[in-house]
């Protein structure tokens, strides 16, 4: 199995681009999870998903985020126009079933840096 | 809002001592779960507690679940290097089945 999958590992953009943070979740699993870690504020889910469809985006930050899952097997976070603030690792993890009483298994992150 | 605090923030302890991390919940809690992150590395989810005062072993770290099921522990005894990392403790609110809310995290280094 080859976990959890994302992509890239390392963004640096400049501020006002789009940027857009890739997630191929474990085969079989029904929950999809993205969230910031930063320095400051720690690991903050930002959106999950049970199957496809988005549950709470909530900790989504403004509309400057936004996140899709077209299919069981893959999910976009994109964010437009980035800041510096956005400047995190971003995880995305994933859970077999619809519900968050399984463990969660995290991909090895995204880090992004906006100049 | 719902929150799960963790203390303390950092430890840093003499390698075999022992370590413990703490977690409160503001809320009652469905279960919670424990990860620990190596520097520079993701979440790794190490157990899951979902009984009333429930306490488990893995080897030298014991987990336990408060009566209230509002605060847990985790207990590590006689530190190696190898348990340097962040532990994070991660409640599911008893109102909100599928929301995970994970703690700040302890982050613990060990001194050889």
């Amino acid at each position: 199995d080859a976990g959890v999958i994302q992509s890239p590992r390392h963004e640096v953009t400049e501020m006002g681009q789009e940027v857009t943070l890739r997630c191929k979740p474990i085969s079989g699993h029904n929950s999809l999870f993205w969230y910031r870690q930063t320095m400051m504020r720690g690991l903050e889910l930002l959106i999950y998903f049970n199957n496809n469809v988005p549950i709470d985006d909530s900790g989504m930050p403004e509309d400057r985020f936004s996140a899709k899952m077209p299919n069981a097997s893959f999910s976009t976070l994109k964010i437009q126009p980035s800041e510096p603030r956005d400047s995190a690792v971003y995880f995305c993890a994933s859970s077999p079933l619809a519900s968050s009483y399984n463990e969660q298994f995290f991909g090895p992150g995204t880090r992004l840096t906006v100049l | 809002g719902q929150q799960v605090m963790q203390i303390p923030q950092y430890q840093h302890v003499q390698e075999g001592e022992d370590f413990t991390t703490y977690c409160n919940s503001s809320t009652t809690l469905s279960n919670i779960q424990w990860y620990k992150q190596r520097p520079g590395g993701h979440p790794v989810f190490l157990i899951q507690l979902v009984k009333s005062g429930e306490v488990k072993k893995q080897k030298r770290l014991t987990f336990q679940f408060g009566e209230a099921k509002k605060n847990s522990s985790l207990h590590i005894t006689a530190t190696q290097t190898t348990d340097v990392g962040t532990y994070f403790c991660a409640g599911i609110p008893k109102t909100s089945y599928d929301k995970v809310i994970f703690g700040p995290g302890t982050s613990l280094s060990v001194i050889p």
